[in-house]
């Protein structure tokens, strides 16, 4: 899988869109870029994902840029609930019974968003 | 609907000691995972087994670790005997499908401390 590279940390106010980069500049055409986010003392939360086009839902959006080699997650109204490590995934997608969907973790992005 | 769930949620015990960490998947869900916690690695993918099968146990540290998915609704993981450096979180996470896109989603954890 592609290696990704997150700044350790961001700040962010309240109420702002806060946007979260991911530079994945090795990635190849079957690879998806995941997001997940750790709330402390908390499991993993899957966010969102996609592999070329733009995604949205009810918690974030993903644009991928055109060559795919980075993509920023966007939370548009960042609550002080928000404050977590973000953790940017880039997988290939494998199909069939022996296949597995593996996710690497790297070190993510420490949001932090203040009132 | 109920989420992964874990337990126990912290276990204290004494170095020697066998240890039993479980997990219920999303009902409905083929693929599991173990994955462990700790601040010098961060998050780490133990094993993962698709429709009750171990697919991928190269993620167990050494053979003090087993684990176990006996049918489609609960797995185990077990050390022993259990060291003081297997103290960390561990993690129980379930996808539906084989393989494929499909996002994982998390437990709470269990927070092992061993003394």
């Amino acid at each position: 899988d592609a290696k990704t590279t997150q700044p350790t940390s961001m700040d962010c106010a309240e109420g702002r869109a806060a946007n979260l980069p991911c530079n994945h500049s090795t990635i190849s055409g079957n690879e998806y870029v995941y997001w997940y986010r750790q709330i402390h003392s908390q499991g993993p939360q899957y966010i969102i994902h996609g592999l070329k086009n733009n995604e949205t839902n009810e918690m974030a959006s993903l644009i991928i840029t055109e060559d795919r080699k980075s993509s920023t997650l966007i939370l548009p109204h960042a609550t002080l609930r928000d404050t977590a490590v973000y953790y940017c995934i880039v997988r290939v997608v494998l199909r069939g019974n022996n296949a597995g969907n593996m996710l690497t973790f790297g070190g993510g992005t420490r949001l932090m968003v203040k009132p | 609907d109920a989420g992964v769930i874990q337990s126990p949620r912290h276990e204290v015990t004494e170095m020697g000691q066998e240890v039993t960490l479980r997990c219920k998947p999303i009902s409905g869900h083929n693929s599991l995972f173990w994955y462990r916690q700790t601040m010098m690695r961060g998050l780490e993918l133990l094993i993962y087994f698709n429709n009750n099968v171990p697919i991928d146990d190269s993620g167990m540290p050494e053979d003090r670790f087993s684990a176990k998915m006996p049918n489609a609704s609960f797995s185990t993981l077990k050390i022993q005997p259990s060291e003081p450096r297997d103290s960390a979180v561990y993690f129980c996470a379930s996808s539906p499908g084989q393989g494929g896109s499909e996002p994982q989603h998390f437990g709470d954890g269990t927070r092992l401390s061993i003394l």
